[in-house]
This record gives C-alpha cells, structure tokens and sequence, in this order.
C-alpha cells in the first residue's frame, strides 16, 4: 500500500534551535514535495525534489533547507528555528501526472 | 498574490443535502485541477481531478470546469458527516512535476 511516513508527528523546539523533520516514501515515486499549513494560507509549497541529490526551491523557502538523501527519503532542516515557522508541515510524493499523496504531518511549535 | 481563490471560507449543510464549492484561478497556466479533502488530524487526501470543461461524477461527488473562466466547482450531492472536513482546491504549475499551487480552502460542516 502507497505511504508516506513523517517523524516526528509533534516536535517542541526554542527559537535558535536545529529541528529536521524527515520523510519516507515506499511508492517508488521520484517526485517529493514539503508544504506547510498555516491557517488562512491553504498549504505552501517549501522545497521539493525530482530525485536523489536533487532540490527544487518553492515559493516560501526562506529559513529553510531541505536534502533528498535516497529515493524513499527528504528531509527538511530548520538550523535557526523562528517562532513564524511553528506550523503543520506535510511531505508528499508523486509521480509526473499523478496527484500528490500526502503524510499525517508534523506538528511544530517554537518557543 | 493569490492564484487560487477559493469559496465560501465555511460551509453549513444539513444532513443529504448539497454542498457546493466553489475555486477561481487567475492564471491562465492551470488548465486542470484536483480536490482534496483533509479530515481534522489528518494530511490531504486527493478526491478527483478535472482536465476537461463540463463535468465529471465521481458517485457523490461532481466537479464541473468552466476553462474560459478558469472556475471550477464540487458539488456533494446527499452529504454525509462523514463528508464534514476542509476542502482544497488545486491546481499544477507543470505537468510533468506535480508541483500544486492549493487554494485557502473551504470548511465544511455537515449537521446531523
């Protein structure tokens, strides 16, 4: 069965602080894709990634930095956390024509 | 600037009635779009999508595309409970990345 798996699911960090988020896929897809939820923003796209080594920037990546390790595996990195980057951040991964199929998200809050 | 505007914010239907949900592009680059729907606690999950202008049935659930006007619409037909959950309209830069630009999304509420 197709899956996308985030940890952690909640993650408590300080402003200043180093948080990674991770993400794996087992659907074999090559495209991988960060968006964070915020309320009255919809979902916003952060990085994404055509395949391993790859990074693509989307359209709010200031503050943070993302790596796709392997095919299955994207990570996105906050190095100096902010309290306007606590949000739900979801990882999502698809193929070219193919809707994105979508985590259970990670739940951040910086102090 | 906003690319996908979505409509109503919230949305309060009786049990088997309609829901209706409306999506506006301003960018005539989005020739298709998909639906998702997200249940509180929950990551977005795809609905259906429309490539074509006229409309498509899912069981439920019909979405309708007007390219001209770049609107599209879901309309839930009989709603269900289970259907209350926030609805997003999407809509791809490019067809080969899967790359979405999603809407602010809608509410919906269906009262028992």
């Amino acid at each position: 069965e197709a899956a996308v798996t985030q940890s952690p699911r909640n993650k408590v960090t300080v402003t200043g602080g180093n948080v990674t988020l991770s993400c794996r896929q087992t659907n074999s897809h090559n495209y991988m894709y960060w968006y964070r939820q915020d309320t009255g923003h919809g979902l916003r796209l952060i990085h994404y990634s055509y395949g391993a080594g790859n990074l693509q920037i989307g359209d709010v990546p200031d503050g943070y930095k993302a790596t796709r390790t392997t095919q299955e595996d994207f990570f996105l990195l906050l190095e100096l956390a902010s309290p306007s980057q606590t949000s739900l951040y979801f990882c999502a991964s698809s193929d070219s024509n193919q809707a994105p199929l979508f985590g259970e998200g990670t739940r951040l809050s910086v102090l | 600037q906003q690319k996908v505007q979505q409509s109503p914010e919230s949305l309060s239907v009786p049990e088997g009635g309609m829901a209706s949900l409306n999506c506006t592009s301003s960018d005539r680059n989005f020739q298709y779009f998909w639906w998702y729907r997200q249940h509180s606690g929950e990551g977005p999950k795809a609905l259906m999508s429309i490539f074509s202008d006229g409309d498509k049935k899912e069981g439920r659930f019909t979405a309708h595309l007007n390219k001209a006007s770049l609107h599209v619409s879901l309309h839930i037909r009989d709603s269900q409970p289970s259907d209350s959950a926030l609805y997003f309209c999407a809509a791809p830069h490019n067809t080969n990345t899967g790359k979405l630009t999603f809407g602010d999304g809608t509410v919906l509420t269906v009262k028992p």
